[in-house]
């Protein structure tokens, strides 16, 4: 199994711009989260997601971030229109929902916005 | 919002050594797990203990965790080089909820 794939690795953008986060899990995972990592704050939970659903979101930020599963192997988060405060690693991670949870994370888009 | 905090935010120790970091947290829990995290990369689960458990062992790591304190601890023994790294507690709070701390950053001298 590859893993967590997420992509791009890195994306460089000016403010303004849209930017799409991509993620694929690990097949048969039915769980997806994505988190943010900062120095300042650590890592925050942004959304997860069971068997595809939105389960909570009260980690999103602003209405300028929205997150996608339209299927179980493919998740986006979006960011319209970027600000330079949302520089940041953000992280995919999956798990098996009901198997205690251990979560499998991506390696991550360095994102940052000039 | 955090639910863990990890504590010490640094440590450095000699190799050989054992390391200790220690993980609050604020509310019920059905697990904790800890992770570590190496520069640049993701994070990668170590191992997790139930509310049920007190103890845990895996190689030469050692968790502990109080469920009436709330609190757990993540024991290195005998660290090495490649030990360093920073280590980060995750809870599982309402709803499947994982939340993590904002780690302990691990350096293991030479």
């Amino acid at each position: 199994d590859a893993g967590v794939i997420q992509s791009p690795r890195h994306e460089v953008t000016e403010m303004g711009q849209e930017v799409t986060l991509r993620c694929k899990p690990i097949s048969g995972h039915n769980s997806l989260f994505w988190y943010r990592q900062t120095m300042m704050r650590g890592l925050e939970l942004l959304i997860y997601f069971n068997n595809n659903v939105p389960i909570d979101d009260s980690g999103m930020p602003e209405d300028r971030f929205s997150a996608k599963m339209p299927n179980a192997s493919f998740s986006t988060l979006k960011i319209q229109p970027s600000e330079p405060r949302d520089s940041a690693v953000y992280f995919c991670a999956s798990g098996q929902q009901g198997g205690n949870e251990k979560l499998f994370f991506g390696s991550g888009t360095q994102l940052s916005v000039l | 919002s955090q639910q863990g905090e990890e504590d010490p935010q640094a440590l450095s120790i000699q190799e050989g050594e054992n390391a200790t970091m220690n993980c609050s947290y604020k509310t019920s829990i059905n697990n904790l797990q800890w992770y570590r995290q190496n520069s640049g990369r993701g994070l990668v689960h170590l191992i997790l203990i139930r509310s049920n458990e007190r103890e845990k062992h895996s190689g030469r790591l050692r968790v502990t965790l109080d469920t009436s304190k709330k609190s757990s601890s993540l024991l290195i023994t005998a660290s090495r080089a490649a030990d360093t790294a920073s280590y980060f507690c995750a809870t599982d709070a309402m709803n499947d909820k994982i939340i993590f701390g904002k780690g302990t950053r691990l350096h293991i001298l030479p």
